[in-house]
């Protein structure tokens, strides 16, 4: 079983559409959660990290189910610069992987006019 | 503030044969990371370094790649011989300190082409 799993896509959405994106995470241990970014050829850059108790930057929330392993990113009125990939991040949770992150394979989202 | 240098940014050789890479972290990093990504996939570590010591080289194939990072700056990927697989995007990162709450900063990689 892959450490995060996400569905990769696609999702089309038009200009000012709310979108959700899930992610499970297999390991019971893993402390610290992060959604990342990645345009077309690009690298991916750090989108927000995500709280036990849910946080939001701007048009972006983010929410964590420990219980269920379970991680959510929402964005609200869509851009048309909102088009890329997004990685669900988490980190490896114990001993020699605590520091390791492992990366879902990115769910691609494209924003139309 | 200049990001991450990595070179080249493109490589095509014919299985068997040796590639490089380099990279030049953000100045003051001492945590250096060297990810694979395979298209439709995301980045998967290769190995870690902390200062010029390795932290974490577990998943790295060392029957085929190396690195090092002799002087604690600048590090060096090898991939010797290459095999179909090893077509992918070969990322650096850095970060100022080892700990998943210290943000990792990309390159834009080395897009590797293996025939």
């Amino acid at each position: 079983r892959k450490e995060v799993e996400q569905d990769p896509g696609p999702f089309n959405v038009p200009e000012g559409a709310t979108v959700a994106f899930n992610c499970t995470y297999s390991n019971s241990a893993s402390q610290s959660f992060f959604w990342y970014r990645q345009d077309c050829r690009k690298e991916p850059k750090l989108l927000m990290s995500v709280y036990s108790s849910g946080n939001e930057d701007g048009r972006f929330t983010a929410q964590l189910n420990r219980a269920s392993q379970y991680i959510s990113l929402l964005i609200r009125d869509s851009k048309l610069s909102d088009s890329a990939t997004y990685l669900c991040v988490v980190n490896g949770g114990r001993g020699s992987t605590l520091g390791r992150l492992y990366f879902g394979r990115g769910t691609q989202l494209t924003v139309w006019p | 503030e200049a990001g991450v240098a990595q070179s080249p940014r493109y490589k095509i050789i014919e299985k068997r044969q040796s590639v490089a890479f380099w990279c030049n972290p953000i100045s003051g990093h001492a945590t250096l990371y060297w990810y694979q990504q395979i298209l439709g996939q995301g980045p998967k570590l290769l190995i870690q370094f902390q200062n010029n010591g390795v932290v974490d080289d577990s998943q790295l194939p060392k029957d085929r790649f190396s690195a090092e990072r002799l002087k604690g700056v600048d590090s060096t990927l090898k991939i010797q011989p290459a095999k179909l697989e090893d077509s992918a995007v070969y990322l650096c990162a850095s970060s100022l300190s080892w700990g998943v709450l210290s943000e990792q900063f990309f390159g834009p990689g080395t897009r590797l082409t293996v025939l």
